[in-house]
């Protein structure tokens, strides 16, 4: 299954509001999960099941979405939230991941 | 502290090997498949391998399959990872990661995701 996110990378300024998406080459019904990357760090879990937050996430964080079409939301972006995000999907093997968003000003 | 830290990367040369080794701690580790991922130079996310709660089920990237082995101690905590006939295009990160599964009634579920990373060992393949 492959996984398009768009764009690939965008500017914004703090307290923007980003949205992140992320096309599937077919059908995962809600396996989608989102990451967060920033240089030179593992990434860490944001999303799963397509808009299910990870404990500890804070709620400026939402995903939606189902099938083939999901998307990332930032509420209002704090200094912190400058990373690269990726999607992966979890419906089937081999799990593979978006080619990432990176999040900059 | 619930963690996994790697081991075992370095600097081998084209159709060489090496195991990778990754101990996890602070959880009950066969209650939880896990992964290996590896990340190239500036790029994004390569899944490569999973592994069941017991070991006895395995799923490969086709990138690797046939080169690369995946295996898991549980009795020590460990999950490894075996490269063989390694290429310039392998040279990487690779992070081991514990799936985002949980526990109920007894029986275990896996859910395809990863909730714990290790910090990653470095691969270098290179003459």
């Amino acid at each position: 299954i492959q996984m398009t996110q768009s764009p690939s990378s965008v500017s914004v300024a703090v307290g923007d509001r980003v949205t992140i998406t992320c096309r599937a080459s077919q059908n995962i019904a809600g396996w989608l999960a989102w990451y967060q990357q920033k240089p030179g760090k593992a990434p860490k879990l944001l999303i799963y099941g397509a808009s299910t937050l990870q404990s500890g996430v804070p709620s400026r964080f939402s995903g939606s979405g189902s099938g083939t079409d999901f998307t990332l939301t930032i509420s209002s972006l704090q200094p912190e939230d400058f990373a690269t995000y990726y999607c992966q999907q979890a419906n089937s093997f081999p799990l593979t991941f978006g080619g990432g968003t990176k999040v900059q000003i | 502290e619930v963690q996994l830290v790697e081991s075992g990367g370095g600097l081998v040369q084209p159709g060489g090997s090496l195991r990778l080794s990754c101990a996890a701690s602070g959880f009950i580790f066969n209650n939880y498949a896990m992964n290996w991922v590896r990340q190239a130079p500036g790029k994004g996310l390569e899944w490569l391998s999973g592994i069941s709660l017991s070991g006895h089920t395995t799923n490969y990237a086709d990138s690797v399959r046939g080169r690369f082995t995946i295996s898991r101690d549980n009795s020590n905590n460990t999950l490894y990872l075996q490269l063989t006939s390694l290429r310039a295009e392998d040279t990487a990160v690779y992070y081991c990661a514990k799936d985002g599964g949980y526990c109920s009634h007894g029986t275990c579920f896996s859910r395809d995701l990863f909730d714990l990373w290790g910090q990653g060992t470095v691969v270098t393949v290179s003459s």
